[in-house]
């Protein structure tokens, strides 16, 4: 257990509709970082937040996927009319600025979409 | 495409022998390189890391070495267990910004397989 806590574990929703996902970081960690993850591949970086301001989205976060750090503690994620193509694990981990840049990681949502 | 890869998808070794895993990159801006280790229904877990100055780390039964003129990075495990059986992914970390850990590049992944 890295200290990284991610809920739900597991979701299951259908076509269209919305879900949200929580990330619980480290409590002393100022950046948080959501990865997407599908079966046999490595983790692909969504965005990272340091405190509460949204430094980094790569091109992978449709407009349909949103992320909010709104105190600078824990996030949300959010995919909007979901689609087949979001099934995945959505990974969360945490670093602390200044330290030795090791990013710990939650151990994930599964997002089944049907 | 992706800027880190790795050579084989499956490698099988037997218990108490070394393993070697290894990885290519693209991105010669990379600073930053780390090993993780995934275990089925788990997120990664850090092993070692190694910065670009560097051409060798050691670790408890573990070493990277670094290669930057060929880029490319690898991963020795010393007298494997059957706890050592996982995904092995490398990532690395251009620093776009500066000043810490930026989002990670991750490889596909190596599943090691100890045969007892």
């Amino acid at each position: 257990d890295t200290g990284v806590s991610q809920n739900p574990r597991h979701k299951i929703t259908k076509r269209g509709q919305n879900v949200t996902f929580r990330c619980d970081p480290i409590s002393e960690h100022n950046r948080l970082y959501w990865y997407r993850q599908t079966l046999g591949q490595g983790p692909e970086f969504l965005t990272y937040f340091q405190n509460e301001a949204q430094l980094e989205k790569s091109r992978l976060l449709s407009d349909r996927f949103s992320a909010e750090r709104p105190k600078g503690s824990f996030s949300t994620l959010e995919i909007q009319r979901t689609e087949q193509g979001d099934s995945a694990m959505y990974l969360c981990a945490s670093s602390l600025l200044g330290g030795n840049y090791e990013q710990y990681f939650g151990p994930g949502t599964r997002l089944t979409v049907t | 495409g992706e800027s880190v890869g790795l050579h084989l998808p499956t490698l099988s070794v037997q218990e108490g022998d070394n393993s070697i895993i290894n990885c290519a990159y693209s991105n010669s801006a990379s600073d930053y390189f780390i090993w993780y280790k995934q275990e089925s229904g788990k997120g990664p877990q850090f092993i070692i890391d190694i910065r670009s100055n560097m051409d060798k780390r050691q670790g408890q039964r573990v070493t990277v070495l670094l290669n930057k003129t060929v880029k490319h990075l690898s991963l020795q495990i010393a007298a494997t267990q059957p706890g050592d059986s996982a995904v092995y992914f490398c990532a690395e970390n251009p620093f776009r910004s500066g000043g810490g850990a930026d989002g990670l590049t991750f490889g596909k992944g190596t599943h090691l397989i100890i045969q007892p």
